[in-house]
């Protein structure tokens, strides 16, 4: 059974740092990995998907990397700033037409 | 484009009541929608998968009989949470496939609905 961990649970940063977020996976057989933002008590935003076939993904100050063998995704935040503030939930999906398996999340917090 | 919805964002209900979430793909056809539960400081965990016109299809652990899920046309699915109690309380987030978008197998989420149950 597929099994998602991300490390740190929680993270403070000083405004202006670079940062990574780490996620792991049990089975490589996946079909891509998706990255997510939750501000509290809200819904999921899509950051980065990466499909399996794929070795990482840019948009904007984020960057996502993806070592299927390895079972290992980083996510890379540049420059970071206070907005960039909340929970970042790492997902993978299986086979296509499946549901994710999410991780618990790295609760970030940059202050200013 | 891609926009999925759900109604209501938050209900707050008594023991014993049942409650009925809606969700819908706005502006395309969902095949395949999955309902997700959170509890606070968890992540999201799959409870069922609802293929348009037939029964969903549930997680180990959740109850078919208390967790109603009707995917009556592409655009719509519904979770109903029968005869509910405070440990039912959490966060209910859906999400939706659609074959015709894009060419990624991408899932788009609803903003989800926050049920508090006394």
């Amino acid at each position: 059974k597929q099994e998602v961990t991300q490390i740190p649970a929680a993270l403070s940063v000083p405004e202006g740092e670079n940062l990574v977020l780490n996620c792991s996976f049990t089975d490589s057989a996946i079909y891509n990995l998706q990255w997510f933002r939750q501000d509290p008590g809200k819904g999921l935003t899509s950051l980065l998907l990466i499909q399996s076939s794929q070795r990482e993904q840019t948009s904007g100050r984020l960057n996502a990397s993806l070592d299927k063998s390895s079972g290992r995704s980083t996510l890379y935040i540049a420059a970071s700033q206070p907005g960039d503030s909340a929970t970042y939930l790492c997902a993978v999906g299986g086979q296509a037409g499946t549901a994710l398996i999410f991780g618990k999340g790295t609760t970030l917090s940059v202050s200013s | 484009g891609a926009v999925v919805s759900q109604h209501p964002s938050r209900v707050i209900c008594k023991s014993g009541t049942s409650v009925k979430i809606e969700c819908r793909s706005l502006d395309f056809q969902a095949t395949t929608m999955f309902w997700y539960r959170q509890f606070p400081k968890q992540s999201l965990m799959l409870m069922a998968t609802s293929n348009e016109g037939s029964k969903a299809t549930y997680e180990q652990g959740v109850e078919k009989d208390k967790f109603l899920i009707n995917h009556a046309s592409l655009t719509l699915s519904t979770l109903t949470v029968t005869s509910a109690h405070p440990e039912d309380s959490s966060f209910y987030i859906c999400s939706a496939r659609g074959a015709t978008v894009g060419s990624t197998d991408t899932q788009y989420f609803g903003p989800g609905t926050r049920l508090t149950v006394l």
